[in-house]
């Protein structure tokens, strides 16, 4: 099954960084969506986007629906040490709106 | 409060039985999904229903078996022929056709073979 493209893989950063990670796909999406995976836990819904171009804010994160609707971004400022975990890039494509299909997640370190 | 509750939270398996893992959600939600996550992989469709009494076969069915006889209730079956069945197992729910596909998850459920 198709997987989206999602970068970095990984990221050792120290605490108070800023954090990017994307993800890319070939086909167009109608909705984007970016999940937070905590160890051992099922992932948890951090952002929801539906328009393209879109750009909304959770506390300290914000993502953005590109405006190929190709592509979503991910940003996390000021990062603190509870910010690690893998982060997932989800996205409904346009041509089955049946199911989600996932990127292959961004796994985040944080050094205090 | 509303969300989704996977059974057992860990189990061991002896190869050759089948195991069924228990999924339920009081989310009121039509659609239910079940994904098969591997260390350091993302995550595979397995099966999905849209509606009670009705499911699809995902990216990864084979070896697998779901049911879907209440809109509540969507337990999943690893048989014998699933070759190598040790894997983080995650149920999820969503509104479904009726709304956003914005998936909802359980804790998981983790299945190792013997």
């Amino acid at each position: 099954g198709q997987q989206l493209n999602q970068s970095p893989q990984s990221m050792f950063i120290q605490e108070g960084e800023d954090v990017s990670m994307n993800c890319t796909s070939s086909s167009i999406f109608n909705t984007w969506l970016w999940y937070k995976q905590d160890p051992g836990e099922g992932p948890v819904l951090l952002i929801a986007l539906y328009k393209a171009g879109e750009l909304t804010s959770n506390g300290r994160l914000t993502a953005q629906f590109g405006i190929t609707r190709k592509d979503s971004f991910l940003n996390i400022s000021a990062s603190i040490p509870s910010d690690v975990g893998i982060y997932f890039c989800a996205g409904q494509p346009s041509y089955n709106t049946d199911k989600l299909i996932f990127g292959t997640g961004t796994r985040l370190q944080v050094f205090p | 409060d509303g969300g989704i509750t996977q059974s057992p939270k860990y189990l061991f398996r002896k190869e050759g039985q089948n195991v069924t893992l228990s999924c339920e959600q009081n989310l009121n939600h039509d659609a239910m999904y079940w994904y098969r996550q591997d260390p350091g992989q993302g995550l595979r469709l397995i099966y999905y229903s849209q509606i009670v009494n009705d499911f699809q076969k995902g990216d990864i069915a084979e070896g697998y078996s779901v049911s879907r006889e209440k809109k509540e209730s969507f337990p999943l079956t690893v048989t014998s022929a699933q070759k190598n069945p040790t894997a983080f197992y995650l149920c999820a729910s969503s509104l479904g056709s009726s709304g956003a596909n914005v998936l909802t998850f359980g804790a998981g459920s983790r299945l190792t073979v013997l």
